[in-house]
């Protein structure tokens, strides 16, 4: 069954630094692959997504992930983060259950930007 | 243009008590779906609607009823609430046919439950 894993549920990061937030995929077949960022007292928004296309894939808000096959990852970064990048960030991948393909979630991972 | 407008944004309930959370999009998607947002477990899809005239469940439906009244609005009824569905509830939608990937979401409705 596909699943993700975020490493770390909290990141903290001073301004200007590099962003990195890792998800490792489990899937056997080739996946689907998401990252959303949730502001407070918001819904999601899609940062980007993987679709067996390119393996480095560019989203909004400066933001980028690379696939890795061999790593089974799909870690987003921003090589110089902003305060307005305090969000939690959720990485999310296609799964087949039941018949039909659903979005699975990880539990998340809350970046913290430091002045 | 307001994308996705779920209401109420909070409500307290009694254990017991029913209650429809409403969902509308504008932007002429044809699935929507409904996610339930706890501590540490991310998002769970609790129903989506591939299209216009069906519903299908998703990963934690029990308890729970939706309505896909027509391709703007598509609701979610709690019966009889329970204590554990105190969560932040959240609509979504997405322009594809089939229900997989939702690319909109609304505000959430933040939903207690004594």
């Amino acid at each position: 069954a596909q699943s993700v894993t975020q490493l770390g549920s909290h990141v903290s990061v001073s301004e200007g630094a590099l962003v990195l937030l890792r998800c490792n995929y489990s899937s056997s077949v080739p996946p689907y692959l998401f990252w959303y960022v949730q502001y407070p007292n918001q819904g999601l928004q899609l940062l980007l997504k993987y679709t067996s296309a390119a393996t480095l894939v560019k989203g909004i808000n400066g933001f980028e992930a690379e696939f890795k096959k061999s790593e089974t990852s799909f870690h987003l970064t921003k090589p110089s983060a902003h305060m307005s990048d305090a969000a939690e960030y959720f990485c999310a991948v296609i799964a087949s259950s039941g018949g039909y393909n659903k979005l699975i979630f990880g539990a998340g991972t809350r970046l913290a930007v430091h002045p | 243009n307001a994308g996705v407008t779920q209401t109420p944004k909070f409500q307290v309930l009694k254990t017991g008590q029913s209650m429809t959370l409403q969902c509308a999009q504008d932007m002429n998607h044809n699935s929507m779906y409904w996610y339930r947002q706890d501590p540490g477990m991310g998002l769970r899809l609790i129903y989506y609607s591939a299209s216009e005239g069906t519903t299908d469940k998703g990963e934690v439906p029990n308890g729970y009823n939706v309505s896909r009244l027509n391709k703007r609005e598509f609701s979610l009824r709690l019966e009889s609430a329970a204590p554990s569905q105190t969560s932040v509830y959240f609509c979504a939608s997405s322009e594809e046919t089939g229900g997989r990937q939702p690319q909109h979401f609304g505000d959430g409705t933040r939903l207690s439950i004594l």
